[in-house]
């Protein structure tokens, strides 16, 4: 079946603009996780919702980032006011639920650029 | 806090030569430790998780509470081991989100 899909691939922005990343998690997934990957870092946790709400958001760096799952399946996250550090790789990732010890399903992430 | 730690950014090593990519976590709890593994132009996958006590594609991961360590050990690696391998730590008060260490590279030379 289909896995994780994360859009755009790629995006490439100026400084100061908004910018919206898109995530289709596996069918059926109630989890869906957020995280950003910067240049030779593992990847560093930015949100998580089981269903439509957020469960967990403590990742989020700051209040220019928000996501959103309106109807439990696909998520948007929203950068505004875009630094030159929120360049990095942004991956998403879905889970059947988010029990302790489940398999994360990752996308093949978006590469944020920001001029 | 809860904290992924590996020492190593590159491991270079022949085919047929023993692997071992070194993982400590910190963790005030019971932890959940994974390995994912992201081979060129692939996406991150699980590779195995130290519940199942599995062995997958030859690589094993034993957990030592004592040592805070969950190694990722191969005895004789091939060449499409090559990639870049990351130690995972769940969480059990966040919907099991993880903490990742800075991840491995491992070459393995013809």
């Amino acid at each position: 079946g289909a896995g994780v899909s994360q859009t755009p691939s790629n995006k490439v922005t100026e400084k100061g603009k908004y910018v919206e990343l898109r995530c289709d998690p596996i069918s059926g997934h109630t989890a869906l996780y957020w995280y950003r990957q910067s240049l030779g870092q593992g990847p560093e946790f930015l949100i998580y919702f089981q269903g439509t709400g957020a469960a967990d958001d403590s990742g989020l760096p700051n209040d220019r980032f928000f996501a959103v799952r309106p109807e439990g399946s696909v998520s948007t996250l929203k950068i505004q006011r875009t630094e030159r550090g929120d360049s990095a790789v942004y991956l998403c990732a879905s889970s059947p639920e988010g029990a302790w010890g489940n398999e994360q399903f990752f996308g093949p992430g978006t590469r944020l650029t920001v001029l | 806090a809860q904290r992924v730690t590996q020492p190593e950014k590159l491991l270079s090593v022949f085919k047929g030569a023993p692997v071992e990519l070194k993982c400590n976590y910190s963790y005030s709890g019971s932890p959940e430790l994974f390995w994912y593994v992201q081979y060129s132009r692939q996406r991150l996958q699980l590779l195995l998780r130290h519940i199942s006590r599995e062995s997958i594609k030859g690589f094993t991961a034993d957990l030592n509470k004592g040592e805070t360590s969950f190694h990722l050990k191969k005895p004789f690696a091939q060449e499409e081991d090559s990639a870049m391998y990351y130690c995972a730590l769940g969480s059990r008060n966040a919907g099991n989100m993880l903490t990742f260490g800075g991840g491995t590279r491992l070459m393995v030379k013809p």
